[in-house]
């Protein structure tokens, strides 16, 4: 089973800044990798796949990049709706699919 | 627009079962795989268990095996989730969730996610 790992668990950010997320994998994924975002009291929301295209409606300030083992998600200029839990996944070894624990943006 | 719609979810005693559905719509659900994924209350998510698109093929999580079992009607655009031998730690919400392709494509990610329906078990 591939483990994911994603850090900070907490990051505090200033709206307007620029948010970093890490993801790592304990074995390469390749491209196979997709990151949601979840809102409290809401299902998950697809943000990018394949590590850097994307999903439908997911504003440019939103990007992915990385493979292999090591990933990010990038949130170019924070907007008050962007704060939440974000996930990374890989789905390039399965069953089962994984994901990582989660990262909380919050406001700093 | 592409929907699904879960519901079923209750309380239920430890070793009793529960049967969840997740309804579609908006797309052609018989050429889609179909997941099921858990969130234990503040927790983050667990995959639960894939149906291939005509139903022939399912895997499960280690620790769901041989309790739950995955089923589809195509004819219903309805998706099953039977839920036997429950325990305390299967309490979650489980959401049901496309996969991001039709039939064998490799575009594996799960887009869109239901709303979730919540199962507690408890005595």
């Amino acid at each position: 089973e591939i483990v994911m790992t994603q850090s900070p668990a907490t990051l505090s950010v200033s709206p307007g800044e620029r948010a970093t997320l890490s993801c790592r994998a304990s074995q390469s994924v390749s491209s196979n990798l997709a990151w949601y975002q979840q809102k409290p009291g809401q299902a998950p929301r697809l943000l990018i796949y394949g590590a850097s295209t994307r999903a439908t409606g997911i504003p440019a300030r939103f990007s992915g990049s990385g493979s292999g083992t090591e990933f990010t998600l990038t949130i170019s200029s924070l907007q008050s709706e962007d704060f939440a839990v974000y996930f990374c996944q890989q789905y390039n070894n399965w069953p089962p699919y994984t994901f990582g624990q989660g990262t909380k943006l919050e406001i700093k | 627009e592409v929907q699904l719609v879960e519901s079923g979810g209750g309380l239920v005693q430890p070793g009793g079962s529960l049967r969840l559905s997740c309804a579609a719509s908006g797309f052609t659900f018989r050429t889609y795989a179909i997941n099921w994924v858990r969130q234990a209350p503040g927790k983050g998510l667990e995959w639960v268990s894939i149906i291939s698109d005509s139903g022939s093929i399912t895997y499960y999580a280690d620790s769901v095996k041989g309790r739950f079992t995955v089923s589809r009607d195509n004819s219903k655009n309805t998706l099953y989730l039977q839920m036997n031998s429950l325990r305390a730690e299967d309490t979650a919400v489980y959401y049901c969730a496309k996969k991001g392709g039709e039939y064998s494509s490799s575009s594996r990610w799960f887009d869109p996610w239901g709303q979730g329906t919540l199962v507690t078990v408890s005595s």
